[in-house]
């Protein structure tokens, strides 16, 4: 079962702009988490953002998390080239049990 | 390095034929798991296991079978039963421990095995 779904499916900008992703689930939750994943490779893990935590950042990352609402975002600022790749955001139930539901991913794509 | 080696990235299945996909970690995680990932697709979890000697199914394991009988290693077998293989196929670890409850660690994962219908 798909816990996570992202908005947009798909999101094309020019190089040096911001990228922002949206991931919304259906349970409470332990944890979100967001991974890239580049074409035909593994994933990638950026940023874990705890149920008590509201916003974490990470270089050039953002993450936001509205457990109210059920919904997360992931901001990427001055985008470059090297950010093409699909991400992906993945809860972690709080029932303890570790495994983490993925989400059907946003397809990035940087126009240099 | 520390990581996570699957093997082999291209796999070709027979009609009727059973084949082994490799996972091999040496970042010392209890955790292990494999997920299958069809195009434009999530992951999804086939099978995982918290500790050597135990494994639990994951949302699709008809048709899959694994062992961990060593902590590093962790063996995926698609079975004749399983009609539609085709797929990538991913490996991942963690650093949970059994005994913890909550484990807030991230995944680690391989690069994946294609798997192909001759």
């Amino acid at each position: 079962s798909q816990q996570g779904e992202e908005d947009p499916q798909a999101l094309s900008i020019q190089e040096g702009e911001n990228a922002t992703m949206n991931c919304s689930y259906k349970t409470s939750i332990n944890n979100l988490q967001w991974y890239r994943q580049n074409s035909g490779r593994g994933l990638v893990h950026l940023i874990l953002i705890r149920s008590n935590e509201r916003e974490k950042h990470s270089g050039r990352l953002r993450v936001t998390l509205d457990t109210s609402k059920k919904s997360s975002s992931l901001l990427i600022t001055a985008s470059r080239a090297a950010d093409t790749a699909s991400y992906f955001c993945a809860t972690e139930p709080n029932f303890g049990n570790e495994k983490l539901t993925f989400g059907t991913g946003t397809r990035l794509t940087i126009i240099p | 390095d520390g990581g996570i080696t699957q093997s082999p990235k291209y796999l070709f299945r027979k009609e009727g034929q059973n084949v082994t996909l490799s996972c091999e970690q040496n970042l010392n995680h209890d955790a292990m798991y494999w997920y299958r990932q069809d195009p434009g697709q999530g992951l999804r979890l086939i099978y995982y296991s918290q500790i050597v000697n135990d494994f639990q199914k994951g949302d699709i394991a008809e048709g899959y079978s694994v062992s961990r009988e060593k902590k590093e290693s962790f063996p995926l077998t698609v079975t004749s039963a399983q009609k539609n293989p085709t797929a990538f196929y991913l490996c991942a670890s963690s650093g949970s421990s059994y005994s913890s409850f909550y484990s807030n660690q991230p995944q680690h994962f391989g690069d994946g095995t294609r798997l192909s219908i001759l």
